[in-house]
């Protein structure tokens, strides 16, 4: 929505190799929060961030790796540990206090 | 773990019937958001509700939440085939500062 980016939109690799999902915000937002959502599923949270330099574990952490070294970005490391890699990411913002979630595009990685 | 459970997980409608969406969350909430996801995109945010027996409308949407603030419900009226999508419904999470949780969400199609 609005001032979150990620991208690429679609992206493929090969089983085994790491890979990191871009999440941008213009919108000033603390919180950030990375999810995972396969077909016919709902969202599962891999990992949130309440303010630059801190994160914290979601319900689905392994195997994946999160950095928060600036307010405007949080990117997502999908390394060769996790064992179903393929799915639609998504990741999200909240404002300071609050619980609305304002998701990004997402992006659909496919590891061959 | 706290819960949040949503019925029905698919619904087929005609055009121009009403279609009813529930959540039940197994703790007392603060508060619960509505969000919708199109096919093929992001979840976006439709509404939160805060107080108790609190009832929103937006256009055809009527949103409630239960006087103990464990349940909540989104009704449509007459829908339209814009409505198609998954509706989700979401609550803070036990434990964790902005962290909410999803429900499974209702796959809403409608026959034209």
């Amino acid at each position: 929505d609005g001032g979150i980016t990620q991208s690429p939109k679609y992206l493929f690799r090969k089983e085994g190799q790491n890979v990191t999902l871009s999440c941008e915000q213009n919108l000033n937002h603390d919180a950030m929060y990375w999810y995972r959502q396969d077909p016919g599923q709902g969202l599962r949270l891999i990992y949130y961030s309440q303010i630059v330099n801190d994160f914290q574990k979601g319900d689905i952490a392994e195997g994946y790796s999160v950095s928060r070294e600036k307010k405007e970005s949080f990117p997502l490391t999908v390394t060769s540990a996790q064992k179903n890699p393929t799915a639609f990411y998504l990741c999200a913002i909240s404002s300071t206090g609050g619980h609305e979630q304002f998701f990004g595009p997402g992006t659909r990685l496919t590891v061959l | 773990g706290q819960q949040v459970m949503q019925i029905p997980q698919y619904q087929h409608v005609q055009e121009g019937e009403d279609f009813t969406t529930y959540c039940n969350s197994s703790t007392t909430l603060s508060n619960i958001q509505w969000y919708k996801q199109r096919p093929g995109g992001h979840p976006v945010f439709l509404i939160q509700l805060v107080k108790s027996g609190e009832v929103k409308k937006q256009k055809r949407l009527t949103f409630q939440f239960g006087e103990a603030k464990k349940n909540s419900s989104l009704h449509i009226t007459a829908t339209q085939t814009t409505d198609v999508g998954t509706y989700f419904c979401a609550g803070p999470s036990n434990g964790g500062y902005q962290k909410v949780t999803f429900g499974i969400g209702t796959k809403l199609q409608v026959i034209p």
